[in-house]
């Protein structure tokens, strides 16, 4: 079993449409949780950074932790088309800056698709 | 504002080659990282450094090196090139908390 398990996709959605965009994982030592977006051959760019549950809003994002059923989204609202893109999921444990390097586990991404 | 900077974007390497991935940045992050990113795969860390001087392995180092003279520098050295190292590569710096990434760099082993 895969620490994080993301799905693939690909997602297609209505330009305007509310996306849901989601994670599990498995370690619950995992505190810190962050949301990629990765357009076509590009680097991955930080849209959200979490700590512990609850949520948090952004603009059109909003990111959202449940450590209880260890679950992570991502929403977005009034999606545009130039929300289409890859989107990952990452954590990480509270680790010592020597014993951890602050390294990320990621999912594998789902792809999204806003048409007009 | 630069960021992280990775050259070259596009290589072909034959089997058996050598080569070294460049990676510098201007934020003064002590952390660099090596990733590299496989369709349905999601993103591995091969090498990753919290200071210069300072280096160890990730997930998958098999293959590759690194080293870490300065805080901006963070190259990526693959030895006897080999079609599995057909990838693209992230170089990342973090100052901490997040990560930053560069714009990748396309490999393909022939």
């Amino acid at each position: 079993q895969k620490e994080v398990e993301q799905d693939p996709g690909p997602l297609s959605v209505p330009e305007g449409a509310i996306v849901s965009l989601n994670c599990t994982y498995s370690n619950s030592a995992f505190q810190y949780f962050m949301w990629y977006r990765q357009y076509s051959r590009k680097g991955p760019e930080l849209l959200m950074y979490t700590y512990s549950s609850g949520n948090k809003e952004d603009g059109r994002f909003t990111a959202q932790v449940d450590k209880s059923s260890k679950y992570i989204s991502l929403f977005i609202r009034d999606s545009q088309p130039s929300d289409s893109a890859t989107y990952l999921c990452a954590m990480r444990s509270l680790v010592g800056v020597t014993g951890g390097g602050n390294k990320l586990t990621f999912g594998t991404g789902t792809q999204l698709k806003v048409e007009l | 504002n630069a960021g992280v900077t990775q050259t070259p974007k596009f290589r072909i390497l034959k089997i058996g080659q050598s080569m070294t991935l460049q990676c510098t940045q201007d934020m003064n992050h002590n952390y660099m990282y090596w990733y590299r990113q496989d369709p349905g795969m999601g993103l591995k860390l091969i090498y990753y450094s919290v200071g210069a001087g300072i280096t160890d392995k990730g997930e998958v180092p098999n293959g590759y090196n690194v080293s870490r003279s300065t805080t901006e520098d963070f190259p990526l050295r693959l030895e006897l090139a080999a079609p599995s190292q057909t990838s693209v590569y992230f170089c990342a710096s973090s100052p901490g908390n997040t990560i930053y990434f560069g714009e990748g760099s396309w490999l393909t082993v022939v």
